[in-house]
């Protein structure tokens, strides 16, 4: 499975759209981007997933390159209850083993 | 739709003792269930896939006989944790992915168990 690169922590105010980048520039033509989040002390949460195409739901919305090697994940209204840590994760559909990196610990404030 | 759940979500126990917990998809039917570990402040990490019917594949490093995992039902894998030590003692997550394994669906996590070994 693809390596992915986030970073460390980003803060994002209140009310305004966060936008979580990710890096997995030795990604396969099979392996899908998949975001989830983690609040204190719970499992992850799915956010959403995509291959190649722009994908948008009630949560987030997703934006890949052409070229697959990056993606951002944008949450076009923050609350604080978003303050959690992101993770992204690129895994083929067929088998789905997810190997997490270190996430983004995004910080919503006031 | 697509609940997992966990049981129990917080265990203490002496040292020595076996320990299992419980993961449930509630409203599907799982071909395939994970099983992570997360360390304080560190991220998920992989231990095992374990398939309805099937074996268990414990990823490099995981000691197979110490992490017991059953898969008897499409709704029901379990994890044993077996002469637990406190070195064991961690968070201990499940997550299931559904039975159509033509589409691209994500995996459903439950919300995890806090594993204390005195």
């Amino acid at each position: 499975d693809a390596k992915t690169t986030q970073p460390t922590s980003m803060d994002c105010a209140e009310g305004r759209a966060a936008n979580l980048p990710c890096n997995h520039s030795t990604i396969s033509g099979n392996e899908y981007v998949y975001w989830y989040r983690q609040i204190h002390s719970q499992g992850p949460q799915y956010i959403i997933h995509g291959l190649k195409n722009n994908e948008t739901n009630e949560m987030a919305s997703l934006i890949i390159t052409e070229d697959r090697k990056s993606s951002t994940l944008i949450l076009p209204h923050a609350t604080l209850r978003d303050t959690a840590v992101y993770y992204c994760i690129a895994a083929a559909w067929n088998f789905n083993k997810f190997y997490f990196g270190s996430g983004t610990k995004l910080n919503v404030k006031p | 739709g697509a609940v997992v759940s966990q049981h129990p979500s917080w265990v203490i126990c002496k040292s020595g003792t076996s320990v299992k917990i419980e993961c449930r998809s509630l409203d599907f039917q799982a071909t395939t269930m994970f099983w992570y570990r997360q360390f304080p402040k560190q991220s998920l990490m992989l231990m095992a896939t374990s398939n309805e019917g099937s074996k268990a594949t414990y990823e490099q490093g995981v000691e197979k006989d110490k992490f017991l995992i059953n898969h008897a039902s499409l709704t029901l894998s379990t994890l044993t944790v077996t002469s637990a030590h406190p070195e064991d003692s961690s968070f201990y997550i499940c997550s299931a992915r559904g039975t159509d394994t033509i589409s691209n669906q994500p995996q459903h996590f439950g919300d995890g168990t806090r594993l204390s070994i005195l």
